[in-house]
């Protein structure tokens, strides 16, 4: 079946990197998806990975796939108090025309 | 152009009563998606159309849920005898032609609360 696991807090100082982890159990998704959420505010595509990829680098961000163990990470550094808000992981199954299945979401709350 | 635009913005009803939430999608967006955030479910699936047709209508949580949409555009979702469980907000998302590698853009949602 289709899930997609996340913690749900995490905690960070300004400044320190974050890792926020997902497992995911759809081996036919060949996209897996950042998004991010603030508060009040719609969902944004923050970056995507393509399944044959292992890394993404984009600025700040890093994605990390480790496929083997169906593993997804979001690596943020420097991270700024502007980075706070929920952060869902999320894969699209092969011939599913594109529908996400999404993660419960981690809180990202960064300290000055 | 303009993004996702959803309507209203928040609703509050009484239990028992029907809701429609409307969508409208991205111009020339051919696929077009409905899901649910909710405290208890986070963001789940419930629809998906491409064109004026839904190939997958999976994530319906009951038939008390449907949704149509009408000239490849403007989608609506229609919630009869609406439940407290109902409560949530309802996100749409439009896509250029559907599929797992293109981007989704989302509306802000419509925020329901069932009394």
């Amino acid at each position: 079946g289709e899930d997609v696991e996340q913690s749900l807090f995490l905690s960070v100082r300004e400044g320190d990197s974050s890792v926020i982890n997902c497992t995911y159990t759809d081996s036919s998704s060949t996209y897996l998806y950042w998004y991010k959420q603030e508060p009040g505010a719609g969902l944004q595509l923050l970056t995507y990975i393509f399944s044959n990829m292992d890394m993404k680098q984009d600025q700040r961000l890093t994605v990390l796939l480790n496929k083997k163990d169906k593993h997804l990470s979001l690596r943020i550094a420097d991270t700024q108090t502007g980075d706070s808000a929920i952060y869902f992981c999320a894969e699209s199954p092969a011939n599913q025309g594109g529908k996400l299945i999404f993660g419960q979401g981690t809180e990202l709350s960064v300290k000055p | 152009g303009a993004g996702v635009s959803q309507s209203p913005s928040n609703k509050v009803t009484e239990k028992g009563k029907d809701v429609e939430l409307r969508c409208d999608p991205i111009s020339g967006h051919t696929a077009l998606y409905w899901y649910r955030q909710s405290l208890g479910q986070g963001l789940e699936f419930l629809i998906y159309f491409q064109g004026n047709s839904a190939p997958d209508k999976s994530g319906l949580p009951s038939d008390r849920f449907s949704a149509e949409r009408t000239g490849g555009s403007v989608s609506t979702l229609t919630i009869q005898r609406t439940q407290q469980e109902d409560s949530a907000v309802y996100l749409c998302a439009s896509s250029l032609v559907g599929g797992a590698q293109e981007t989704q853009y989302f509306g802000p949602g419509t925020r329901l609360l069932v009394l």
